[in-house]
């Protein structure tokens, strides 16, 4: 099983609310991130979680907060957000989260598209 | 701020036809150079992890090559079908960083027209 799997595939949320992204994987990888992608650019890394412990945060407003359960699992809580940060989110995996195993695979979830309005 | 760039943007091959794109990326503090493949609504696929200067990589009819020292990869398709249009995206990982994550390109959208 090879899947990363997003919930929800979108979202819609005013500027007030409180929500969450989800991710899930059952691969066993000890990394796990968090991607943003606006439309015609390319995907940019917002966290990497190591091991479950916080080992990026790549200056991310402080409305974004991620968190990892277990190993298994990546949540992105979002709250009063902006229209602009409105994009899709992707989490991705990958076996080990050292920056010594250069030659890992990094898997994809298929996103989750958040509008804000 | 680390740039990787693709070219071309887009591209238009008729099916049959072979192809490649490149991708450039900073030559210093080289760690790793991804390509994946991204179809509208699917999540992106890894095509090939390269890691030392010369690599080429095969799958199938896919392949890439690797130069870390003049900082560019290729990656070449052969007799196209329909199915290999998406775009590819090419992503670094710089040594030094202190993280597995990735600096990607804006990707190459490919169109296999019948």
């Amino acid at each position: 099983d090879t899947e990363v799997t997003q919930t929800p595939k979108h979202l819609v949320m005013g500027m007030t609310n409180k929500k969450s992204l989800k991710c899930e994987q059952h691969m066993g990888h000890r990394a796990m991130y968090w991607y943003k992608q606006k439309a015609k650019k390319p995907p940019e890394l917002m966290f990497v979680y190591s091991y479950e412990k916080l080992s990026i945060n790549e200056s991310v407003p402080s409305r974004f907060s991620p968190e990892c359960p277990n190993s298994s699992l990546l949540n992105l809580h979002l709250h009063a957000l902006q229209p602009e940060d409105s994009a899709l989110y992707l989490c991705a995996s990958s076996q080990d989260g050292t920056a010594f195993v250069s030659g890992n695979t990094i898997y994809f979830g298929e996103g989750s598209w958040l509008t804000v309005v | 701020i680390l740039n990787v760039e693709q070219s071309p943007q887009s591209l238009h091959v008729q099916e049959g036809d072979s192809t490649n794109f490149t991708c450039s990326f900073p030559s210093s503090n080289f760690y790793a150079l991804h390509w994946y493949r991204w179809e509208t609504a699917k999540s992106p696929e890894a095509l090939f992890v390269m890691t030392l200067n010369g690599d080429e990589k095969k799958k199938g009819r896919i392949s890439a090559t690797l130069n870390t020292k003049e900082g560019y990869s290729y990656l070449y398709i052969k007799g196209s079908q329909p199915e290999d249009s998406a775009t590819y995206l090419c992503a670094f990982m710089y040594s030094g960083g202190g993280a597995d994550g990735l600096t990607f390109g804006k990707g190459t959208h490919l169109i296999i027209q019948p």
